[in-house]
């Protein structure tokens, strides 16, 4: 079965840091794009970042640049997400996803196909 | 990077259809995808590259592109079709729109 499982979140105070993992089963690890996407209470979904297959190319949401770091290590079918100076507006479920992505003959293509059930990042005095 | 806009909320009564927009100005050259969200649970694909639909997905949800707008068309509405609904597109740059989201409610 392919699962992806969330762990790390918590109550943190401004400021601080937190680094989430996301434990990946059921397929091939290395072979997928991966992604982190947040939910604030109440609110719609935020893509954060993104990493290929070998970590090489990584992408951020503006609002978490410089601050954030995703990483992955292939070997132990892992994925992280180190997040530094979190404030509060980082308060959120943070979901990991895995990622399809390619070319076909109309246009390229990305999208989320598997997502964890997330884990709880409060940010908060 | 660019914006994609979903009306807040649609209401339909059971059996009848549901249409949900999404509108970008990117959406001409990139895909679109839909996720359903029910309370307290994680997103799901319900449709990708536009129209296609996952196994798994009932064949009551479609997806259509006009031009700057896509659509997720629920035939047949059921109760349990009640949920928030995301669009999402992409482009090969990296970073990755989502809608705002559209609460459907089933009369």
């Amino acid at each position: 079965e392919v699962q992806l499982v969330e762990s790390g979140g918590g109550l943190v105070q401004p400021g601080g840091s937190l680094r989430l993992s996301c434990a990946a089963s059921g397929f091939t690890f290395s072979s997928y794009w991966m992604s982190w996407v947040r939910q604030a209470p109440g609110k719609g979904l935020e893509w954060v970042a993104n990493i290929k297959q070998d970590g090489s190319e990584k992408y951020y949401v503006d609002s978490v640049k410089g601050r954030f770091t995703i990483s992955r290590d292939n070997a132990k079918n892992s994925l992280y997400l180190q997040m530094n100076s979190l404030r509060a507006e980082d308060t959120a479920v943070y979901y990991c996803a895995r990622d399809s992505s390619g070319y076909d003959l109309k246009s390229y293509y990305y999208y989320m196909d598997v997502w964890g059930k997330g884990t709880t990042v409060t940010v908060s005095s | 990077s660019y914006e994609l806009t979903q009306p807040p909320s649609v209401s339909v009564s059971p059996g009848q259809t549901a249409r949900i927009t999404c509108s970008g100005d990117a959406l001409p050259k990139q895909y679109a995808y839909w996720y359903q969200q029910k309370p307290g649970q994680a997103p799901v694909l319900v449709i990708y590259k536009d129209s296609e639909r996952p196994s798994g997905i009932p064949e009551r949800f479609s997806g259509s592109s006009s031009g700057t707008t896509v659509t997720l068309t629920i035939s047949g509405v059921q109760a349990e079709d009640e949920a928030d609904y995301y669009c999402q597109s992409a482009d090969s740059s990296g970073p990755v729109v989502f809608g705002g989201g559209t609460k459907l409610t089933v009369l």
